[in-house]
């Protein structure tokens, strides 16, 4: 079990650039989650995905941002024309079902 | 609407002293699950504990031990004679029955344990 992976781990980019995030979920794990932290802030859901299925999308999903499993395994979430509101920790999570989440360690965005 | 509150935005103890960290949450849903999370400077979530809203017995775990009370909608936090590795954020986070793991998070409390 080598938990959830998330790449990359730090990513500055110019506004107006588009940027991709990858998640590595546990091997097995039908549900992937992503979440948005900003500076001081809990988590905020974004979107969850069971299987290959997009099941649920938060309001804060804004059309800049799309989330695909294309496979049912790896997951990217891609972020069009970043603001610096963008700025923020992505986090991706991972669960059998309705047990146990595990978190990865997050990607940091940085919009300058 | 699904709502957590964590009034307490910084806590500092000194080390060996118990400290109890406040979770209110507010929903319309008679099932639900309650947790707490666990967030180090390296931005992992380490999971804690969690309680369906059924449940209602506190647990103990070591130095840590919640106080689930449905009465007054709260689930607290308490460390036991803590330590400078208790220093971090801690998340109280709740979801409804039918996602399990979308997660309604609260802002947190930062807790800093000095030696």
């Amino acid at each position: 079990d080598t938990g959830v992976s998330q790449n990359p781990r730090h990513k500055i980019t110019k506004r107006g650039q588009n940027v991709t995030f990858r998640c590595d979920p546990i091997s097995e794990h039908n549900r992937l989650y992503w979440y948005r932290q900003t500076l001081g802030q809990g988590p905020e859901f974004l979107t969850y995905f069971q299987n290959e299925a997009q099941l649920e999308k938060s309001r804060l999903l804004s059309d800049r941002f799309s989330a695909e499993r294309p496979k049912g395994s790896f997951s990217t979430l891609e972020i069009q024309r970043t603001e610096q509101g963008d700025s923020a920790m992505y986090l991706c999570a991972s669960s059998y079902y309705r047990d146990r989440a595990f978190f990865g360690q997050g990607t940091r965005l940085t919009v300058v | 609407a699904q709502k957590v509150t964590q009034a307490q935005t910084e806590i500092s103890v000194v080390e060996k002293e118990d400290v109890t960290l406040d979770c209110v949450y507010e929903t319309r849903d008679t099932t639900y699950y309650l947790f707490w999370y666990k967030q180090p400077p390296s931005g992992e979530l380490v999971f804690l504990i969690r309680r369906n809203s059924f449940d209602e017995q506190n647990e103990i775990s070591g130095r840590y031990s919640w106080n689930f009370q449905k009465s007054t909608s709260s689930f607290n936090f308490t460390i036991t004679a803590s330590q400078v590795v208790d220093s971090a954020v801690y998340f109280c986070a709740l979801s409804e029955d039918q996602t399990g793991n979308q997660f309604y998070f609260g802002t947190g409390t930062s807790l800093t344990v000095i030696p």
